[in-house]
């Protein structure tokens, strides 16, 4: 079973320019997460997608962050302008949410994102 | 506010020995707990999980022990083998679906041979 792909692996941009990053849950997974990881931190939650409806995006800066989920599969996160405190490592999980308990996420490898 | 915490940022086993990682927590209302394993540059790894109904869950050499009154949860990792050297997280859920995760800081495990 293919895990989660997430694309690219690495990035460096300067700042001020937009960037994106991609992610392709584990098939049949309907639940979808960005994370956001800074160095010698845990991943902090950035937007939680339950198909196409995003469900938890309190923690998603939204005057430079943005998500989408087309279709409910794929999934899109775009910083717009990029500033140097971006710099970290983006995470995408998925998980399928069925039982309502005991849900397991399972993570890609992430995007580790400089801002020069 | 940090709600999962993991004071000790790193630790040094020897092969064969236990390994002890706690992490404690502040917000009453988690009621679902889990451990991730991180290798560099790879996602983290569910390794185990704990419901709050129970104070201990194993699967072969992890066992996770959980004290609801101290809000303490520890992995004890038996015998330890070079490969489990990782970044082990801590991480815990209001409610039992385990959606809305908020991890502690992590703490460096080396295995020695």
């Amino acid at each position: 079973e293919a895990g989660v792909v997430q694309s690219p692996r690495y990035k460096i941009i300067e700042k001020k320019q937009p960037v994106a990053f991609w992610c392709n849950p584990i098939s049949g997974h309907n639940t979808l997460y960005w994370y956001l990881q800074n160095l010698g931190q845990g991943p902090e939650l950035l937007i939680r997608y339950e198909n196409e409806e995003a469900v938890d995006d309190s923690q998603l800066p939204k005057d430079r962050f943005s998500a989408e989920r087309l279709k409910g599969v794929d999934s899109t996160l775009k910083i717009q302008p990029a500033e140097l405190g971006d710099s970290a490592v983006y995470l995408c999980a998925s998980s399928f949410s069925g039982t309502g308990s005991g849900e397991t996420q399972y993570f890609g490898p992430g995007t580790r994102l400089l801002v020069l | 506010d940090q709600q999962v915490k993991q004071n000790s940022p790193s630790l040094s086993v020897q092969e064969g020995r236990i390994s002890i990682l706690n992490c404690d927590y502040t917000n009453s209302m988690f009621d679902y707990f889990l451990w991730y394993k991180k290798y560099p540059a790879e996602g983290p790894t569910f390794l185990i999980s704990i419901s709050s109904i129970k104070d201990k869950n194993e699967d072969g050499r992890f066992t996770v022990f959980l004290n609801k009154s101290a809000k303490h949860l520890s992995l004890h990792i038996v015998p330890s083998q070079p490969g489990d050297s990782a970044v082990y997280f801590c991480a815990a859920s209001e409610g039992t679906s385990g959606s809305r995760l908020t991890f502690g800081e992590g703490t460096q495990l080396t295995v020695n041979p």
